[in-house]
């Protein structure tokens, strides 16, 4: 069964303070992992797609890296306006145009 | 180019009542997409189109109907709403050869 787990469920950073996010996954065929920002109240964000392993992109403090099991968001000096909730997602089977969401990472960076 | 937008904003109904969500996007999607957020859960695929006149179940849908008579909208109805239905609800779209999906900002509905 193709499922997404996100770890830590949630994160306490002070402002400068790096770390990184996890996203573990099982899929029958990847076709794309995606990242996503919420903030309260508003709808999921995109911020990065991968398509294979070894990939990687960045976008100011945010850098996305995918592995065949896992994807990891590294966070590089944070600031305050990076706290958001952060969502992981998989498609897999294209037949089946379904996308497996995990439950989110609630970061948290103090100034 | 206003992207992916959802009426309403905010809805409280009585347990039984009915009522239709609207989901509109300006980019030419082919694929539009109606999910649920509930606390400590993923996002949920209630129903799905892959285009016009098209539509199909996802993971969570009973209680739901769907309609996509135009390319740019996607319908999702309550036809006799249960306080389990109580969600927020996200609409999303994608163009035909990508995979990424563009939501919405969403409709928090409370059913009493």
């Amino acid at each position: 069964e193709d499922q997404v787990t996100q770890s830590p469920e949630a994160l306490r950073l002070q402002e400068g303070e790096s770390s990184s996010l996890n996203c573990s996954y099982t899929v029958s065929g990847l076709r794309g992992l995606f990242w996503y920002r919420q903030d309260p109240g508003k709808g999921p964000e995109f911020l990065f797609t991968l398509y294979s392993a070894g990939e990687e992109k960045e976008k100011e403090r945010l850098k996305a890296t995918l592995t065949k099991k896992e994807s990891f968001l590294h966070i590089t000096a944070p600031k305050p306006e990076d706290s958001a909730t952060y969502l992981c997602a998989v498609q897999g089977d294209p037949g089946t145009y379904k996308y497996i969401f995990g439950t989110g990472t609630r970061l948290k960076v103090l100034a | 180019n206003a992207g992916v937008t959802q009426t309403p904003k905010f809805r409280v109904l009585k347990t039984g009542q009915s009522m239709t969500l609207l989901c509109a996007q300006d980019m030419n999607h082919e694929y539009m997409y109606w999910y649920r957020q509930d606390p400590g859960m993923g996002l949920r695929l209630i129903h799905y189109s892959v285009g016009e006149g098209t539509t199909a179940k996802g993971e969570v849908p009973d209680g739901y109907n769907v309609s996509r008579l135009k390319k740019q909208n996607f319908l999702l109805g309550l036809e006799s709403a249960a306080p389990s239905q109580t969600s927020v609800y996200f609409c999303a779209s994608r163009p035909q050869g990508r995979e990424t999906q563009y939501f919405g900002p969403g409709t928090r509905l409370l059913v009493l």
